[in-house]
């Protein structure tokens, strides 16, 4: 699968935007882009995924580059709660899902 | 209701000793998984199961065995406990087999400490 690469830290205010960056330059065209994210002490927790076109669903977007080289996944209105460790995985249909060092993600009041 | 569920959330144990940890998924999900998170906070699958079979077995020690009595527990048993086995270690489950989905259900990990 191929490897991804995030920021290691971003901040954000309080129920602005927040959007955070992945490269994944050597993705294949049939793996698919996924975000997780990982609040502290607790399990990860599927945020969204994606192949070609942008997505949305009740947590957030995710806007696929036309090349595939890079996506941003969008919080459109953090919260606190939102601050977590954020990670970007591509993977093909059949692939383990193998996790990065992801971003961390804190939303200041 | 809780959806994948692992008991003991802590555990904390002498070096040598030999220890279990339960998993368990009420979503009807065909395939369960377990991670390693350790002090680094790397995440790392160990073990995959489809249907009480064995599919992904990382590089682990054989130390380590996964035991599946049917596909809703995982549970994972650790013999001759070494202090580098200190970490979270996560269950999870997911629709369909090993790997066809990305979507994930983690549960909230189960923190082991070997003295």
């Amino acid at each position: 699968d191929a490897k991804t690469t995030q920021p290691p830290s971003m901040d954000c205010a309080e129920g602005r935007a927040a959007n955070l960056p992945c490269n994944h330059s050597t993705i294949s065209g049939n793996e698919y882009v996924y975000w997780y994210r990982q609040i502290h002490s607790q399990g990860p927790q599927y945020i969204i995924h994606g192949l070609k076109n942008n997505e949305t669903n009740e947590m957030a977007s995710l806007i696929i580059t036309e090349d595939r080289k890079s996506s941003t996944l969008i919080l459109p209105h953090a919260t606190l709660r939102d601050t977590a460790v954020y990670y970007c995985i591509v993977k093909t249909s059949y692939g383990k899902l193998t996790f990065g060092q992801g971003t961390i993600l804190t939303v200041h009041p | 209701d809780t959806a994948v569920s692992q008991t003991p959330k802590y555990l904390v144990t002498q070096m040598g000793n030999d220890k279990s940890i339960k998993c368990e998924q009420n979503l009807g999900h065909d395939t369960m998984y377990w991670y390693k998170q350790d002090s680094k906070k790397f995440l790392k699958i160990m073990f995959s199961y489809n249907n009480k079979e064995l599919i992904i077995n990382e590089t682990v020690p054989n130390r380590f065995s996964p035991k599946s009595p049917d596909k809703a527990h995982l549970n994972l048993h650790i013999n001759s406990l070494e202090l580098g086995d200190s970490a979270v270690y996560f269950c999870a489950s997911s629709h369909g087999t090993s790997g066809e989905s990305g979507e994930l259900f983690f549960g909230e990990g189960s923190r082991l400490t070997v003295l």
